[in-house]
């Protein structure tokens, strides 16, 4: 199994729509955060999360929300999906130091129609 | 504000030597990292930089200057297989330096 898994690996919602996607690790991190990825601008964090209890907003959060509901599982909602939300979306986890890199999901790609 | 900027493609041959640029600003600097990913996979940490210097991990190596705010990755004997887009990252200050700010990414396209 994977360190990191992201579910959907696809998804294709409708305007208005609420989604969610979900990212549970095996690694024991206890950060975990959400970013977003579009063509020509890179990854751009959207929330992150450093325990249960710590919930921050990143770069780019409206129009987004976050859940911690364990150590192992964050999730990321979007509340009334818009077609600019189309984009890849990764969940990463890192140690408490950050300096031995994060460790990725395989994404989700969504698009919003 | 922070910034960091590399270039958005670079190509080279099979087994070649090719180096990856990438400038920063940022007013407090805790290291930078590089990232390779593969079409839209996952991506996947190579090395991290927290002092001036090179580190070198078989194929891979990184070099960091603080005081040129400046650090590059130099992939040798290149592969097919490398053909990849390169990130690098600093510590985002907006977060205390708790997450990373990754650049728009390099586009390297190996041929044989």
């Amino acid at each position: 199994d994977a360190d990191v898994t992201q579910t959907p690996r696809n998804r294709i919602t409708k305007t208005g729509k609420r989604i969610m996607l979900e990212c549970s690790q095996t690694k024991g991190h206890d950060r975990m955060y959400w970013y977003r990825q579009d063509p020509g601008l890179g990854l751009r964090l959207i929330y992150y999360s450093f325990d249960v209890k710590d919930i921050n907003k990143g770069e780019i959060s409206d129009g987004y929300s976050v859940s911690r509901q364990a150590q192992a599982k964050f999730s990321l909602s979007l509340e009334s999906a818009i077609p600019n939300q189309t984009a890849l979306y990764f969940c990463a986890t890192s140690d408490s130091t950050g300096n031995y890199g994060y460790t990725f999901g395989s994404g989700t790609r969504l698009t919003v129609v | 504000g922070q910034s960091l900027e590399q270039p958005s493609e670079v190509t080279a041959v099979e087994g070649a030597i090719v180096q990856i640029n990438c400038t920063y600003q940022t007013s407090g600097f805790y290291g930078l990292s590089w990232y390779q990913q593969h079409d839209g996979g996952a991506p996947t940490f190579l090395s991290y930089n927290g002092l001036d210097g090179l580190e070198e991990t078989g194929r891979f190596s990184s070099f960091l200057s603080r005081s040129d705010s400046y650090g590059y990755l130099l992939l040798q004997e290149l592969q097919m297989k490398d053909s990849a887009s390169y990130f690098c990252a600093v510590r985002d200050q907006n977060s205390g330096y708790s997450t990373l700010t990754f650049g728009k990414g390099t586009m390297l396209l190996v041929s044989p």
